[in-house]
């Protein structure tokens, strides 16, 4: 069975900061993972996908993940915070090739001036 | 402009009052699902579709049915709601099993 644990419901880091949400996954078979951003009274916009090419994913925004099966986890990451950044992400597993889909119970990031 | 649709954005209905959301999508795209999102949940898959006149449970089914009778179409319908289903909705899209999704702007529903 597929489940997601998204280890913060909230975030806070200062603009220029570096932002680590962290996400593990536990899945019976190769899995695709993603991460989703939704910004305030917005839909939901693909960061990155992971689907067993290379464990370090580079998404949108300067975001990326890294695939670490010994772990099970898939962290996501931002060398510096933008205001633009705040928002709530939700960290997704699918199994690959299946049609289930599970979300994280989401991450707020807050990012001060 | 690819994109998927959902009407009506915002409902207020009453408790058993019948109602239908539609979701549409122009991408030609196969597979379908119905999500809801509550605070401190984050998304739960309702229903998904795999092609014209295939669908599964998701694992919250209770309360909603579906239907897939055209590629482009994948309404939700509440045939009697009840309060517990008020909810933000969104339908999303994607070309392949396990794929990118796209979503739909959402239906935020209150049933009183």
């Amino acid at each position: 069975a597929q489940s997601v644990t998204q280890l913060d419901s909230h975030v806070s880091v200062s603009e220029g900061t570096p932002v680590l949400l962290r996400c593990n996954y536990s899945s019976s078979y190769s899995p695709s993972l993603f991460w989703y951003v939704q910004h305030p009274n917005k839909g939901l916009q693909l960061l990155l996908k992971y689907t067993s090419a290379a464990t370090l994913v580079k998404g949108i925004n300067g975001f990326e993940a890294e695939f670490k099966k010994s772990e099970t986890s898939f962290h996501l990451t931002k060398p510096s915070a933008h205001m633009s950044d705040a928002a709530e992400y939700f960290c997704v597993v699918s199994e690959s090739g299946g049609f289930k889909t599970i979300f994280g119970a989401g991450t707020r990031l807050f990012v001060k001036a | 402009e690819a994109q998927v649709t959902q009407n009506p954005r915002y409902l207020i209905t009453v408790t058993g009052k019948k109602l239908t959301v539609t979701c549409s999508q122009n991408m030609n795209h196969e597979y379908m699902s119905w999500y809801r999102q509550d605070p401190g949940l984050g998304l739960r898959q309702i229903y998904y579709s795999m092609n014209v006149e295939v669908t599964d449970k998701g694992d919250v089914p209770e309360g909603y049915k579906v239907s897939r009778k055209e590629k482009r179409n994948f309404p939700l319908i509440l045939e009697s709601p009840s309060p517990n289903q008020t909810s933000l909705y969104f339908c999303a899209s994607s070309l392949a099993r396990g794929g990118e999704q796209y979503f739909g702007p959402g239906t935020r529903l209150t049933v009183t």
